[in-house]
This record gives structure tokens, C-alpha cells and sequence, in this order.
């Protein structure tokens, strides 16, 4: 069964203090690696697709990085408006069904 | 151009009870998929259809039902409601079929079973 996990579960940073979300995956063939973003009452929205390792994107204060085992994404001088859970997701396919995996996701709270 | 529309974003319902929830995705998106999102196990993968056939389906028992419509909206079914079906769902499209990852949400249905 693919796995996608997410680490830490809750991360709090003072403003312009920069860190890395974590997102360790094992999926046999990865056929694409999402990062999305989700506000309180709000569904996610998508931030980046990584398809191989070496692979990097990069959004404002946001950049997702992906090696063979997992993918970091790193924020550079948050603003309380990067607060939000962040939430990775595999593409999985078998038995000729696709659908994403998502791992339980990081909540980022950045204080002025 | 407008979003996902989901309704009704509320609804509190009892055990035994049945729900429909409907989804309007992005004018000229032809695929749907539909998410159960809880605290416990995160976001999980019900269903998706494309050009009104169930594409890909998770691995949820047969209470959970769908079908899209020609016009492409959607609806996802929950017959004989129980209390761990308490969950947000999100509808999500794509204009193409596959689950291809990038995914566009609406801001979901809340259902509170009592």
C-alpha cells in the first residue's frame, strides 16, 4: 500500500523565520508528486506538481524540492498569511484505478 | 471564471438517513472527483467520473454512490447514513480524466451525522 506521510504535524514560526515541511512517500513508480495548500473552510488548492527527483518549483516565498524518497517544501521569510495546512499527494494507480493519496498534512502558523 | 460550486455546504442528518451532495465544477472541466476529508485519516479518494462514467473509485463501501450529469455537474450519494460518515466532502475537477493531480476544489459540504 503507497504511503505518504507528512512531518511535523504543526510547525509555528515567527515571521520572516524560514523552514522545510516534510513529505516522505513510498509508491513503486511515482507518476507525480502534488503539493497543495488548504485555509481553514476552504478546500485545497494547488501549489506544485514534481514528477522526478532533482526536480524543483518555486512560488513566491515557496519552493518544493524532490529527491527518490521525498520532497520538501521549503518557505523562505513567511508572512502570517503562509498560514495554512499544506498537504502533499501521490498519484497512484492499480489495478487500473488511479486516484491521489494525500498524506494528513502540516499546519504552518507564522506569527507576526 | 468560476469555481467548484458545492451544496449545500451544511447539513446535519441522523443514522439511517440518506444524503445527496452536489457539485458544480469549472465551466469546460469534464472530470469530477469527490473527497471525504476527516481529522483522523485526512483527505481519502472516493470517486471520479468523466463524460458521465465512473472512472476510478476508492475504496469505500457500496453506501457511497455517484453519478455526473451531460452538463458535467455531480452528485455523490450516502445511503444509510452512520456516525463515522460525519466528514467535510470536496468535490474537485479537471478538464481532463485520469485524477492528473492538479486539482481544483470547491470549498466543500459539511455533514454532521447525529
Amino acid at each position: 500500500e503507497d504511503q505518504v506521510t507528512q512531518s511535523p504535524e504543526a510547525l509555528r514560526l515567527q515571521e520572516g523565520e524560514s523552514s522545510s515541511l516534510n513529505c516522505s512517500y513510498t509508491v513503486s513508480g511515482l507518476r507525480g508528486l502534488f503539493w497543495y495548500r488548504q485555509d481553514p473552510g476552504k478546500g485545497p488548492e494547488f501549489l506544485f506538481t514534481l514528477y522526478s527527483a532533482g526536480e524543483e518549483k518555486e512560488k513566491e516565498r515557496l519552493k518544493a524540492t524532490l529527491t527518490k524518497k521525498e520532497s520538501f517544501l521549503h518557505i523562505t521569510a513567511p508572512k502570517p498569511e503562509d498560514s495554512a495546512t499544506y498537504l502533499c499527494a501521490v498519484r497512484q494507480t492499480q489495478g487500473g484505478s488511479e486516484k491521489l493519496v494525500f498524506g494528513k498534512g502540516t499546519k504552518l502558523t507564522v506569527n507576526p | 471564471k468560476a469555481g467548484v460550486t458545492q451544496t449545500p455546504r451544511y447539513l446535519i442528518k441522523t443514522r439511517g438517513q440518506q444524503v445527496t451532495l452536489s457539485c458544480s465544477p469549472i465551466s469546460g472541466h469534464r472530470s469530477v472527483s469527490w473527497y471525504q476529508q476527516t481529522p483522523g485519516q485526512g483527505l481519502q479518494f472516493l470517486f471520479e467520473y468523466f463524460s458521465e462514467t465512473q472512472r476510478n473509485k476508492g475504496n469505500f463501501p457500496g453506501r457511497f454512490s455517484g453519478r455526473q450529469f451531460s452538463n458535467s455537474r455531480s452528485e455523490m450519494n450516502v445511503s444509510t447514513l452512520e456516525l463515522g460518515d460525519s466528514a467535510l466532502y470536496l468535490c474537485a475537477s479537471n478538464p481532463r480524466t485520469g485524477s492528473a493531480g492538479e486539482l481544483f476544489f470547491g470549498e466543500g459540504s459539511r455533514l454532521t451525522v447525529l
